[in-house]
Formats: structure tokens, C-alpha cells, sequence
């Protein structure tokens, strides 16, 4: 299990650059996937999703890769913006009726 | 644009106090979920609830929690004897067709359990 007081994974990127999250799903069997956004004091906002039967999908300026034969999810942000700054969720819908999120990852931008 | 409305924004209580949290989701949605996220950590499901019942719960969502949706507009959560471990920003969702599609979240709920 997770301890108490789990630090994020940090990202800093240079504004105008692109920027890569990364994360690892834990269930084989999850069919659906969906990236959210988190501002300070805010809920999770949609970014893209993605389902299992496909490898990418694109959005503006975000794309998301599947690679499912190592369980693995990214974000791709073309272009970073400072209002880009915020921390990146991973989720996956484990069959049944449930969206479980992943660790997050707080995106720093810099000037 | 529609959205999740949650309220209150902030709610303090007394440990072993009873609290309600209210949601009002979107309104052609018929599925609504309840998150609690820690500070500083991830996103945690409690509850989904369809059809007046719950279709899933974590083991989080133990005797002390309920959900009920009185009205046709107001989906809430409710902790019977609340514990300083409850404290934790709580999140509605709602969707259109479960969690195969995505869910909307509203701007949560902060709960401090003194």
C-alpha cells in the first residue's frame, strides 16, 4: 500500500516546449482510459480518453498513447502553456462502474 | 456549459459529528460517483451509484458512509460519526453512461474533522 503523505512525481518544462507524463495502469482487463486535469483547489477536469481498442488518439495540442503489452499510458502536450501548470491524473475504468486513478503528476512550467 | 455543483465548498465539524455533503449533478446524467482526494495525494473512488443503487464501493465506503439521491436533482454523501481521517477534499461525478465514458467532477467539497 501507498505510505501517507505521498510526494507527487514533478515535471519541470521549459515554456514552449512539449511535455510527456507517463504512467503505469495496474488492470490488464481495463478497457477505457482518460487523462484529467487538477488545478490548485480545483476538481479533475477532462483531458483526453482513449479506449483499449486503439494505440493514439489526438486531441488540441494533447495526444495519448496505449501501449498495452507494458500497461502503459502517456500525455503528450504540444507546445506548453503556463496555463498548463497543474497536476496530471491517469485513470482506467476497472470493468464494473468504477474510474481508478493513477499517482498524478504535477507539471511545472518555466519561464 | 453544464456542470457538477457541489456545496458547501468548505464544511468544519466535530469529530463524531454527522455531515452531509450535497452534489447536484448534471442533469441528463444518470450515473454519480463520490472521490475523496487527500492532501497531496491521489484521487480516491468510493462510490458509484445508478439506478438508486450503488453499483460499486471501495472499501473506504464502510457502515459509516451512505449516499442517497432524495429528489430528482440532489445526489449526497453522507458520513454518520465522522473521524479526523475523514477529513479530505470529497468529489461528485456524474456521467451519461457510466464509467465507460468520462466523468464530469465539480469543485469538490473541502471536509476538516477537528
Amino acid at each position: 500500500g501507498e505510505s501517507v503523505g505521498l510526494h507527487l512525481p514533478t515535471l519541470s518544462v521549459q515554456e514552449g516546449d512539449n511535455s510527456i507524463i507517463n504512467c503505469a495502469y495496474s488492470n490488464s482487463a481495463s478497457d477505457y482510459f482518460i487523462w484529467y486535469k487538477q488545478e490548485s483547489g480545483k476538481g479533475p477536469q477532462f483531458i483526453i480518453d482513449i479506449r483499449s481498442n486503439m494505440d493514439k488518439r489526438q486531441g488540441q495540442r494533447v495526444t495519448v498513447l496505449l501501449n498495452k503489452t507494458v500497461k502503459h499510458l502517456s500525455l503528450q502536450i504540444a507546445a506548453t502553456q503556463p496555463g498548463d501548470s497543474a497536476v496530471y491524473f491517469c485513470a482506467e475504468n476497472i470493468r464494473d462502474d468504477k474510474i481508478i486513478f493513477g499517482k498524478g503528476t504535477r507539471l511545472h512550467i518555466l519561464p | 456549459e453544464p456542470e457538477v455543483t457541489q456545496t458547501p465548498s468548505h464544511q468544519v465539524t466535530q469529530m463524531g459529528q454527522e455531515v452531509i455533503l450535497r452534489c447536484v449533478p448534471i442533469s441528463n446524467h444518470l450515473y454519480f460517483y463520490w472521490y475523496r482526494q487527500i492532501l497531496g495525494q491521489k484521487v480516491e473512488f468510493l462510490v458509484s451509484f445508478y439506478n438508486n443503487e450503488i453499483s460499486e464501493k471501495s472499501e473506504i465506503f464502510d457502515d459509516q458512509f451512505s449516499v442517497e439521491r432524495p429528489d430528482g436533482s440532489n445526489f449526497t454523501l453522507k458520513i454518520r460519526s465522522t473521524k479526523l481521517e475523514d477529513s479530505a477534499m470529497y468529489f461528485c461525478a456524474s456521467s451519461i453512461q457510466g464509467s465507460s465514458e468520462k466523468l464530469f467532477f465539480g469543485s469538490g467539497t473541502q471536509l476538516s474533522v477537528l
